[in-house]
């Protein structure tokens, strides 16, 4: 069936660098794909809405120069966190939807800044 | 600004016992309610879903309930295994432009008891 591929699963960075997440939708086409946090024993929080080949839409409260999304195709989204810091360290996880069939997420990324 | 409640936040059953779970939502524009589990670590999966339209669903031993008027809607697990044991989130979405956007209940962490 309809598969977001989501990588890296796990990164480790140092404090004050950038790391990129993606997500890439396998055999079928996320015009839209929806970025969550998701901090431990917690609900999944919507951070952004990415819309391939326009800027993506932030939730309150997101900053969008500190969570760079970009979605220049059909089948790839990516999130970038710039400049991280220990408070960003979080499970990161994206969904896109499947045409006709709901939505499906990707496998995570579980980011540690130290 | 929208909010789904859930409760309660951890729930352990004896195996076979049966599990409920509610919702609250506060966006009455919502229309489409879908449960998800997501075990330790790993994305969360789809395991049924209710349309405003309908006031309850059944899949074997899940089934969802819907009132619309009070605005909540509740997941019931059945004759439970100890594999039921997991995170479980509700949303409530309505289609903006022919976009979900899923609002994540808190989440409740069950236990299933052999």
């Amino acid at each position: 069936g309809a598969v977001v591929s989501q990588h890296p699963s796990r990164v480790i960075c140092k404090s004050g660098t950038s790391v990129k997440i993606e997500c890439r939708s396998l055999d079928f086409q996320a015009t839209t794909m929806f970025w969550y946090r998701q901090f431990p024993k917690q609900s999944l929080m919507l951070m952004a809405t990415s819309n391939e080949g326009s800027k993506a839409t932030y939730e309150q409260g997101v900053e969008k120069d500190k969570f760079l999304i970009n979605h220049a195709s059909l089948t790839l989204s990516t999130l970038t966190v710039t400049s991280a810091h220990p408070e960003d360290s979080s499970f990161y996880i994206c969904s896109a939807r499947i045409p006709d069939a709901g939505y499906t997420f990707g496998s995570g990324t579980r980011l540690t800044v130290v | 600004g929208e909010n789904v409640e859930q409760h309660p936040s951890t729930l352990s059953v004896q195996e076979g016992d049966s599990a409920v779970i509610k919702c609250t939502y506060s966006d009455s524009a919502s229309n489409y309610f879908p449960w998800y589990k997501q075990e330790l670590g790993k994305r969360p999966q789809l395991i049924i879903d209710i349309r405003s339209n309908v006031g309850e669903k059944k899949d074997q031993r899940i089934a969802v309930t819907l009132n619309k008027t009070a605005k909540h809607f509740s997941l019931h697990i059945t004759e439970t295994q100890p594999e039921d044991s997991a995170v479980y989130f509700c949303a409530a979405s309505k289609s903006t432009s022919g976009t979900y956007k899923y609002i994540f209940g808190t989440g409740t962490r069950l236990k299933v008891l052999a």
